[in-house]
């Protein structure tokens, strides 16, 4: 099971960029995923949820409207394109698997290894 | 916005007990998670379900609750298990994720 990142890099504030979240290992289609950053130094915090299918997704207040998750189940890929991007996005970005046991309750496992997205003038 | 409480640091000596609480309103109604992040390392979950350890986990690594607050114990605490520690839960109010801040342990 691997979930490896991609993407990120240096972007100018109010840029673009898309990060990819390439998974092998499992059967893709068949589990939720997540994004989740991590601006140096500090903590992590979720930013958005995707279902199986893709018809289910939540975002954070944070980057509703700026942000937008994707899944290529054919390719077995996770997506976030980010828009408008400013000085404060400036972090790690993850993603990372939602898992569920028998009593549905989830949790996120595996995590990638995290791909740098670095906003500055 | 749905909050999670978590001491910043704490400190704890070799093969001593440490114990590091979470605290939030909703933590009675959903299940928390916890995850370990070493440093330059990306987070890997400790515990489920409150408390559910996963495989591969070391049996020193228990989770519990006790009304609005969850706890990760670790017992018999090694020098690799100095890392960042966060607790997480749903928020079905908002349908978020929330992390708590995350504990830093130090084992000295």
């Amino acid at each position: 099971v691997q979930l490896v990142e991609s993407g990120g890099g240096l972007v100018q504030p109010g840029g673009s960029l898309r990060l990819s979240c390439a998974a092998s290992g499992f059967t893709f289609s068949s589990f939720e995923f997540n994004w989740v950053r991590q601006a140096p130094g500090k903590g992590l915090q979720w930013l958005s949820y995707i279902s199986g299918p893709g018809t289910t997704i939540h975002y954070a207040d944070s980057v509703k409207g700026r942000f937008s998750i994707s899944r290529d189940n054919a390719k077995n890929s996770l997506f976030l394109e980010m828009n408008s991007l400013r000085d404060e996005d400036t972090a790690v970005y993850y993603c990372a698997r939602q898992g569920r046991d028998d009593y549905n309750s989830a949790y996120f496992d595996p995590w990638g290894q995290g791909t740098l997205v670095t906003v500055s003038s | 916005s749905y909050e999670l409480t978590q001491p910043p640091s704490m400190s704890v000596s070799p093969g001593q007990t440490a114990s590091i609480t979470c605290s939030g309103d909703k933590l009675g109604d959903q299940f928390a998670c916890w995850y370990q992040q070493r440093p330059g390392q990306s987070p890997v979950m400790v515990i489920y379900q409150d408390t559910k350890r996963p495989s591969g986990i070391p049996e020193r690594f228990s989770g519990s609750t006790s009304g609005n607050t969850a706890t990760l114990t670790i017992g018999g605490t090694q020098a690799m298990d100095e890392a960042d520690y966060y607790c997480q839960a749903w928020d079905s109010s908002t349908a978020n994720w929330v992390f708590g801040g995350g504990t830093k342990l130090t084992v000295l």
